[in-house]
């Protein structure tokens, strides 16, 4: 089986861009979390979603924002770029929500510029 | 609140030595912990998990770790390191309700020594 992936893999922006990240979830799995890992550091939570619903929120901006779809695959966008947000953003799936059983993938490396 | 402080932000061993990773965690409820380990240019792969069960918990590729709460730690051990093992360690600390978040520490460079 798949596991969680994460598009893409890396990308370069510029400050004041706006990005958007995407998600699948493993097959089943209707919760996932979004994290950034800035290096050095451990993951931060930023949101995590149910059923297309937001079940948490990390303490990010308002430039943050999340997306769950139908097929449970979920995006992450970041608006107004800094050069403070490059990071590892991370995103995992559980089949439940605040499943302590998440599976994460491999990450999208993003660099502002 | 809930937090994790993992000492030693890198940490040595030579190849068929112990390995010692300390953690100690802060939880004002029974505390969920967890170790992930994350190899280069990888996400984070789950190594074991402390749920108010046994207080020795045996993860994957040797590893295990001991629920202190008198001493609120727990630490991750493992008897012999291989090579294998260099990697990013990240201790974590969540509460039992489905509802809470998993906090993590800052991480733990193992590096192992020929």
């Amino acid at each position: 089986d798949a596991g969680v992936t994460q598009s893409p893999t890396h990308l370069i922006k510029t400050r004041g861009q706006h990005v958007t990240l995407r998600c699948s979830p493993i097959s089943g799995h209707k919760s996932v979390s979004w994290y950034q890992q800035v290096l050095g550091q451990g993951p931060q939570f930023i949101f995590q979603y149910y059923e297309k619903e937001e079940r948490g929120r990390g303490n990010f901006p308002d430039r943050f924002s999340a997306r769950q779809f139908p097929n449970y695959s979920s995006e992450l966008n970041v608006n107004a770029l800094l050069l403070g947000d490059s990071a590892l953003y991370l995103c995992a799936s559980s089949f439940l929500t605040g499943s302590h059983e998440q599976y994460f993938g491999p990450g999208t490396r993003l660099t502002v510029t | 609140a809930q937090s994790v402080t993992q000492l030693g932000s890198h940490v040595s061993v030579s190849e068929g030595a112990l390995v010692l990773l300390r953690c100690n965690y802060s939880s004002s409820v029974p505390p969920y912990l967890f170790w992930y380990v994350q190899y280069p240019n990888q996400g984070l792969q789950l190594l074991l998990k402390y749920t108010s069960a046994a207080t020795l918990v045996k993860g994957i590729n040797g590893f295990e770790a001991e629920f202190k709460k008198s001493e609120t730690s727990f630490h991750l051990t493992k008897p012999s390191a291989h090579m294998s093992d260099a990697a990013e360690y990240f201790c974590a600390v969540s509460g039992p309700s489905r509802d809470d978040k998993i906090i993590f520490g800052k991480g733990t460079r193992l590096h192992i020594l020929p």
